[in-house]
This record gives C-alpha cells, sequence and structure tokens, in this order.
C-alpha cells in the first residue's frame, strides 16, 4: 500500500527566504506526481505536475524535483511571499489511468510579512 | 462558470436525515472523483467514475452511495450518517487519455457537520 509522508509538518519563515518542503513515498512505481496548495476552507489548487519520466517541473517561482527511485520529490519555493501561505500537499495516483491520488498530510506554511 | 464547482458549502444534518452533494465540472473531463478530508487525516479517495462507470470504491460505508449521470455530474447521496462523517468532502475531475498523466482539479468542497 502506497503512503506518502511529508516534512516539515509545519513551517515559518520571513518573507523573502527560499525554502523546501519535502514528500516521500513507499512505493517508487508511479505514474506522477502532483504538488497541491489548500487555503484555509478552500479546495485544492494544483501547482505543478511532474511526470514520472521527468527530473523536474517548473512554474514561476516554484520547481519540483523527481526522484523516483529514492521515492523523493521536493518543492521549492523561490523568495517566499505572504500569500505563499498556505497548506502544501503532495499525492501520487493509486495506478493509471483514472486512478484516484494518495495523499500526504501536508506542510502547513506561514511566511511572515 | 469554469472549473469544478460543488453545492452546497456548507451543511448540517442530523443523523437520521437525507441529502444529496453535487459537483459539476465545466473542464470537459471524462473521471470525477469524490474524497473525505477530515481533521489531522490526508485526504482519502472514496469513489472513483470513468465515463460514468464507477471504477473505485474504497471501501466506504453503504450510508455514502455516489451518481454520476453523465461526465460532468456526480452526487454524493448521504443517509443515517453518523458524527465521525463529519469532514470536507471534495470533488475533482480530469482528462484521461492513453498515457493517465493528466492533473487532477478539485472544487472547493463541500463542510459537512452532522449533529
Amino acid at each position: 500500500k502506497q503512503e506518502v509522508t511529508q516534512i516539515p509538518a509545519a513551517l515559518s519563515v520571513p518573507e523573502g527566504e527560499n525554502l523546501v518542503l519535502n514528500c516521500s513515498f513507499t512505493d517508487s512505481a508511479i505514474y506522477n506526481l502532483q504538488w497541491f496548495r489548500q487555503d484555509p476552507g478552500k479546495g485544492l489548487t494544483s501547482l505543478l505536475l511532474i511526470q514520472s519520466s521527468q527530473r523536474e517541473q517548473t512554474s514561476g517561482r516554484l520547481n519540483a524535483s523527481l526522484d523516483k527511485s529514492s521515492g523523493r520529490s521536493t518543492l521549492y519555493i523561490a523568495a517566499s511571499q505572504p500569500g505563499d501561505s498556505a497548506t502544501y500537499l503532495c499525492a501520487v495516483p493509486l495506478g493509471g489511468g483514472a486512478d484516484g491520488l494518495t495523499f500526504g498530510k501536508g506542510t502547513h506554511l506561514i511566511i511572515q510579512p | 462558470e469554469t472549473g469544478v464547482t460543488q453545492t452546497p458549502r456548507h451543511l448540517v444534518m442530523g443523523m437520521t436525515n437525507k441529502k444529496s452533494l453535487k459537483c459539476e465540472q465545466h473542464l470537459g473531463h471524462n473521471a470525477m472523483y469524490w474524497y473525505k478530508q477530515s481533521a489531522k487525516k490526508p485526504l482519502e479517495l472514496m469513489f472513483v467514475y470513468n465515463f460514468k462507470e464507477q471504477t473505485e470504491n474504497n471501501s466506504v460505508p453503504s450510508r455514502f452511495s455516489p451518481e454520476c449521470p453523465n461526465s460532468s455530474h456526480l452526487f454524493l447521496h448521504l443517509h443515517t450518517l453518523q458524527p465521525e462523517d463529519s469532514a470536507l468532502y471534495l470533488c475533482a475531475s480530469s482528462q484521461v487519455d492513453g498515457g493517465g498523466n493528466q492533473p487532477q482539479h478539485f472544487g472547493d468542497g463541500t463542510r459537512l457537520s452532522i449533529l
């Protein structure tokens, strides 16, 4: 059974810092890995999806990497801003095709102005 | 409207009531999902529909009954729920192609409270 772990559970940093969020998964036979953010009382916003054949994916100040063999992914946020404050979740599909996602518990991020 | 829309946003019901949650996606996707998000726990997959056919039931109690009349609409019918069913219920959709590697898009959820 796939298990997803995210470290740290919570993080508070001053504005402007670069930071790294970590995600690990137990079964390396994944099709892709997806990073989301969730604001309080809201649903999930998709940030990045990395295919199993890719090593990294970038969108603006966000960069996600994937190392399938070691079962790890990182989300790098450059020049953090207060608007980045949210819970960040990583998830992997249960299989291929129309499969649900297995989620980690998330990292609760606070960027101090 | 765009994206994935869920109604109602909030629902309070007694354990003997019957209610339904609605999800509509405006993205032209062919797969839809129900997830449950409880406090202090990771999101849990409940059901998957692919081309209106249920392909996954993640050991969900029968008091939750999904319905997918077409690829744009998904319902979750609720009856005789328990207090531990209080949670945020999230709907998602995605486009499933041969590679199956498309992102899932989520609605804002329905916050359900069972009295």
